[in-house]
């Protein structure tokens, strides 16, 4: 099992419609969650942060987190065809790894107009 | 705005030659990586320090070297190009993994 897992897509939404992205993690004493953008042929840019279960908001984008499920989500509200992008979810593993953090594969996203 | 810069953005570069990859950050963070990136594939991280005179090998076996003589800086060898090393090598920086990375803009190498 991969300790970060997402749906690679491409995952296809209308604009303005709300896009859902979702990353599942194998390691329980996960403690920080993170949220990258990658548009193609550039590099990794962080949009969202997330380290207590519940809905982390900030502007059109919300992060939700369950540690109970292992899971982590990120919602692109009144998506808009410059959030064609792949999106990728990290998480950091407290322990052996001293606070590395873990990539998941990416889920690609396009927003069609 | 960057804060942590790699040069050269493209290089093009000859099978057998020596390269160094260059990235620094102005951020005084402790922790920094190299990963690699094949177009539209995961990440690999491939070294990673925790500050001066620490570095480790990462997940993906490269036969890649790096120092880390100054905080700031983060250099990535390869002392014998070859065609399979064509690819991305992006560079990132933390004060603390708590925190996530700051990428830098990355360096595309083409070796023929």
């Amino acid at each position: 099992q991969k300790e970060v897992e997402q749906n690679s897509g491409p995952l296809s939404v209308p604009e303005g419609a709300i896009a859902s992205l979702n990353c599942t993690y194998s390691d329980r004493v996960s403690q920080s969650f993170f949220w990258y953008r990658q548009y193609s042929g550039k590099s990794p840019e962080l949009i969202m942060s997330i380290y207590s279960n519940g809905d982390k908001e900030d502007g059109r984008f919300t992060a939700q987190l369950n540690k109970a499920s292992q899971y982590v989500s990120l919602l692109i509200r009144d998506s808009q065809p410059s959030d064609s992008a792949t999106y990728l979810c990290a998480v950091i593993k407290r322990g052996g790894s001293q606070g590395n953090l873990i990539f998941g594969k990416g889920t690609k996203l396009s927003v069609k107009p | 705005e960057a804060d942590i810069y790699q040069t050269p953005r493209y290089l093009v570069i000859g099978t057998g030659k020596k390269i160094t990859l260059e990235c620094s950050q102005t951020m005084g963070h402790d922790k920094m990586y190299w990963y690699q990136q094949d177009p539209g594939m995961e990440l690999h991280l491939i070294h990673y320090s925790y500050g001066v005179n620490s570095t480790e090998k990462g997940d993906l076996s490269s036969e890649s070297t790096v120092s880390r003589i100054r905080t700031e800086h983060f250099p990535l060898t390869l002392e014998s190009a070859r065609p399979s090393h064509t690819s991305q090598y992006l560079c990132a920086s933390s004060p603390d993994g708590h925190y996530g990375y700051t990428f830098g803009s990355g360096t595309r190498l083409t070796v023929v």
